[in-house]
């Protein structure tokens, strides 16, 4: 274990509904990143909070949606998806966003199914 | 832009030997830092080794050792010794500082399997 919980680890969801991915980190971190995975691609950063303030958003659609209340948790709100958005959503957290050699510390990401 | 290749999508090894997984990168910077993350069936990604650009010797972990080629944009990761355990994704990972954000930028993952 990372002290990263993501919840839940599985998910389908159909294109009309609304879901959140939730993720926790123990760690005392201060900078919070969702990833999206899929196969046989690189990872692909979606968002990143750095002490709570999102700092960037990666061209992501708005039926994604983040909020991250404290430096421990993060939501990824979803809306409307579509099912190219299936994949595995990764959440990961490091110390700050700021320092080159930090290390990023990830959950178990969820695999989301939108039929 | 900076980009990150691994070139192997898949790779077999025999228990106990040693096996070299390729990462190449493109920069036109002179200080940044590399990294490889594991990824088990369970999907837990895990950092396994990371090395700066501006340290000439090789980042070293147990088994786990890098042969970092500056000048070439080359950054391997050799396994020594292989062990079951071993069997997963292997994802490279580059940062810049020049990106205010300090993103990774990932190589798309050699599956590492392990024969017994």
């Amino acid at each position: 274990e990372t002290g990263v919980t993501q919840t839940p680890r599985h998910l389908v969801m159909g294109m009309t509904n609304k879901k959140s991915l939730k993720c926790e980190q123990h760690l005392g971190h201060n900078a919070m990143y969702w990833y999206k995975q899929s196969a046989k691609k690189p990872l692909e950063l979606m968002f990143v909070y750095n002490f709570k303030e999102q700092t960037e958003n990666n061209s992501v659609p708005s039926r994604f949606s983040p909020e991250c209340p404290n430096s421990s948790h993060l939501f990824l709100h979803l809306h409307t998806l579509q099912p190219e958005d299936s994949a595995l959503y990764l959440c990961a957290s490091s110390q700050a966003q700021g320092q080159l050699s930090y290390e990023q510390y990830f959950g178990p990401g969820t695999r989301l199914t939108v039929t | 832009a900076q980009t990150v290749t691994q070139s192997q999508p898949e790779m077999s090894v025999q228990e106990a030997e040693t096996v070299t997984l390729s990462c190449t990168y493109d920069t036109s910077e002179s200080d940044y830092y590399l990294f490889w993350y594991k990824q088990p069936p369970s999907r837990q990604m895990i950092l396994v080794i990371r090395q700066e650009a501006y340290k000439q010797q090789n980042a070293t972990e147990n088994r786990f050792s890098v042969n970092f080629q500056k000048a070439a944009k080359s950054f391997s990761l050799k396994i020594s010794d292989s062990q079951l355990g071993d069997a997963a994704m292997y994802f490279c990972a580059y940062r810049s500082p020049m990106d205010s954000n300090y993103q990774l930028i990932w190589g798309a993952g050699t599956k590492l399997i392990i024969k017994p």
